[in-house]
């Protein structure tokens, strides 16, 4: 069955460094990632989307890559901010008509100034 | 720029009980999902429409889960004679026209809690 693996522990990291999260996934070809990020009490928010043919994509001081020879993607925050501690979730997705987007369990990041 | 809404944000209830939750997604989005999520966990899909149409359900929604959009806007949550299990945040995402599956617009959620 289709498996989607983030850290479950929670990473903590100096504000100014850069913080690298993974997601990994077996069973499972996607044809795009997606990076949502998820406050307490609150919905995920839509980060980034990356495509099977994109090996790398940025947005400000956010930057994912994707490896479909690993089945796995990073996602990489730089020069983080305590405004970047939230829980960061992965979700693959073969964008098929029968397919639903399925969710890691996300890597709780926690910058400390 | 209205997002998302979704209520209640709270709801506690009994076990036996019958609960309905209401989601309004962003106008002119054709696209509606139903997540739970608890807590440590990823949201888990539960159901998915088009339209007014409800094209997938997961297996793991009982007999007691009923979900609706009747006239292809809001749409309806119900669970019947809730159980301790059930005690979850219950997210409502929708999605405009275009590529399946991209870019899902999350609301709140409602924390359903059965005592």
């Amino acid at each position: 069955s289709q498996k989607i693996e983030q850290n479950s522990e929670a990473l903590n990291i100096q504000e100014g460094k850069t913080a690298t999260l993974t997601c990994n996934y077996t069973n499972y070809s996607p044809a795009y990632l997606q990076w949502y990020r998820q406050d307490p009490g609150r919905g995920p928010v839509f980060l980034l989307l990356i495509r099977e043919n994109e090996k790398e994509k940025r947005k400000e001081r956010l930057k994912v890559t994707f490896d479909t020879t690993l089945k796995q993607s990073l996602f990489h925050i730089t020069a983080s901010q305590p405004a970047d501690s939230a829980t960061y979730l992965c979700a693959p997705s073969r964008g098929r008509l029968t397919d639903k987007l399925i969710f890691g369990t996300g890597t709780r990041l926690q910058v400390f100034p | 720029d209205t997002g998302v809404s979704q209520n209640p944000r709270h709801k506690i209830t009994k076990r036996g009980q019958n609960v309905t939750f209401r989601c309004d997604p962003i106008s002119e989005h054709n696209r509606l999902y139903w997540y739970r999520q608890t807590l440590g966990q990823g949201p888990e899909f539960l159901t998915y429409f088009q339209n007014e149409a409800q094209l997938e359900k997961s297996r793991l929604l009982s007999d007691r889960f009923s979900a609706e959009r009747p006239k292809g806007s809001f749409s309806t949550l119900e669970i019947q004679r809730t159980e301790q299990g059930d005690s979850a945040m219950y997210l409502c995402a929708s999605s405009p026209p275009g590529h399946l599956n991209e870019k899902l617009f999350f609301g709140s959620g409602t924390q359903l809690s059965v005592l």
